[in-house]
């Protein structure tokens, strides 16, 4: 079965750091996401990206943030400067044709971020 | 705009029992809508789907959803619970026809007691 991998698992990060989440998505998908869920709470929709542009992004998805598709293979959310409130769970997400259609997302196992 | 409720937090109950977890969803137009799984440590799984069709959706470890519109309610059901189903269910909505993003309630941990 084909796995969206996500590298590394847990990182953690000084405040005002700036941090890389790496993902590679199943080679013949086409759309790519980023979704956050802070501890107890929520999977929140960050960001969605096509064509090697941002498809649809959420008011969470500031300036802070940015991402990027720079190989062919991995698809990357940058954090520029970290705040507190950033620790979460991040998951990328990879599908073949857009949103859900007929087989849904298939999500990595995500990246822990902590910021201290 | 789009949103998903489920109550219940968390749902403790005897492995062999029967379970049914809660979702209702808001919607202004058509949805599909999700069950996805967490098991500890890992990622989103999907569990079932309903797009479109029969209303009743299974997936194939023997959970079953079955959408009311009337209700606006997708819940989650199982009739024979195993130790291995503990984990976390998200119900999530998104709006049909064309690209939508997902829409996640905000999760209910199922514990399994042997």
């Amino acid at each position: 079965e084909p796995e969206v991998t996500q590298t590394p698992s847990h990182q953690v990060t000084q405040m005002g750091q700036e941090v890389i989440l790496r993902c590679v998505p199943i080679s013949n998908h086409l759309y790519f996401y980023w979704y956050r869920q802070i501890l107890g709470q929520k999977v929140e929709f960050l960001v969605s990206f096509y064509n090697n542009e941002i498809s649809e992004k959420s008011e969470i998805f500031d300036d802070q943030f940015s991402v990027e598709r720079p190989d062919g293979s991995n698809f990357t959310l940058k954090i520029r400067s970290t705040k507190l409130e950033d620790s979460a769970m991040y998951f990328c997400a990879s599908s073949v044709s857009p949103g859900q259609g007929s087989r849904g997302y298939t999500f990595g196992s995500g990246t822990r971020l902590t910021v201290v | 705009a789009q949103s998903v409720t489920q109550l219940d937090s968390q749902v403790p109950v005897f492995e062999e029992a029967p379970v049914e977890l809660r979702c209702n969803y808001s919607s202004s137009v058509s949805v599909y809508l999700f069950w996805y799984v967490q098991y500890p440590n890992q990622g989103l799984q999907l569990l079932l789907k309903y797009l479109s069709g029969s209303t009743l959706v299974e997936s194939i470890n023997g959970f079953e959803a079955e959408f009311n519109k009337s209700q606006t309610s997708f819940h989650l059901r199982k009739p024979s619970v195993h130790i291995s189903d503990t984990a976390e269910y998200f119900c999530a909505v998104s709006s049909s026809g064309g690209y939508q993003k997902v829409t996640f309630g905000t999760g209910t941990k199922l514990q399994v007691i042997p």
